[in-house]
């Protein structure tokens, strides 16, 4: 199957700063990403999916300028967490699908950010 | 809006053994597909098995099965012969084929294969 990288697996930042995490598909273009928020022991929320070259939609109560996606290229996505708090510290998913025709979406390793 | 439902959180199952994990959605629409991710400690989602929902012929990707129960909206996933590796947490997934693609996920059910 695809693969799709994400990075840093995990990352410690002090509360007040800004962090990005890098989703990068490896041997395919992807055409949509999608960024989803995982709890301890629950399930993933959808945050936001982004389209290459447009903007992305969020879903609703996701702040849009706290949690800013770029998705520049048909490889690669980002997801800047900016003026992290303790509350944003959670487990980060990336996938990525290849086409509106294609129905599997490709998962990235997961970001464990913690915030201190 | 879709929902999903996993009424299950927590399943045990000796090796060996055969478990079933259930899941059940809600949605208004009729071109859509089903999944089963499974998300092992390593945290990493894994696809087991996938289901068009136009197809009435259940799905099989070797010791996994599904039994998709259109009309009672229901897609319960068979784990035969469970193998200690088979550990992990299962999440039930609905995907709009129309509506962006995106998958909505069920809470998930924590399945632990005893030795």
């Amino acid at each position: 199957g695809a693969v799709v990288s994400q990075h840093p697996s995990w990352v410690i930042c002090k509360s007040g700063t800004s962090v990005k995490i890098e989703c990068r598909s490896l041997d395919f273009q992807a055409t949509t990403m999608f960024w989803y928020r995982q709890f301890p022991k629950q399930s993933l929320m959808l945050m936001a999916t982004s389209n290459e070259g447009s903007k992305a939609t969020y879903e609703q109560g996701v702040e849009k300028d706290k949690f800013l996606i770029n998705h520049a290229s048909l490889t690669l996505s980002t997801l800047t967490v900016t003026s992290a708090h303790p509350e944003d510290s959670s487990f980060y998913i990336c996938s990525a699908r290849s086409g509106q025709g294609t129905t599997e979406a490709f998962f990235g390793q997961g970001t464990r950010l913690t915030v201190v | 809006a879709q929902t999903v439902t996993q009424s299950q959180p927590e399943m045990s199952v000796q090796e060996a053994e055969t478990v079933t994990l259930s899941c059940t959605y809600d949605t208004s629409e009729n071109n859509y597909y089903l999944f089963w991710y499974k998300q092992p400690p390593s945290r990493q989602m894994i696809l087991v098995i996938r289901q068009e929902a136009y197809k009435q012929q259940n799905a099989t990707e070797n010791r996994f099965s599904v039994n998709f129960q259109k009309a009672a909206k229901s897609f319960s996933l068979k784990i035969s012969d469970s193998q200690l590796g088979d550990t992990a947490m299962y999440f039930c997934a609905f995907m709009n084929y129309n509506a962006g693609n995106m998958l909505t996920f069920g809470g998930g059910t924590r399945l632990m294969v005893k030795p």
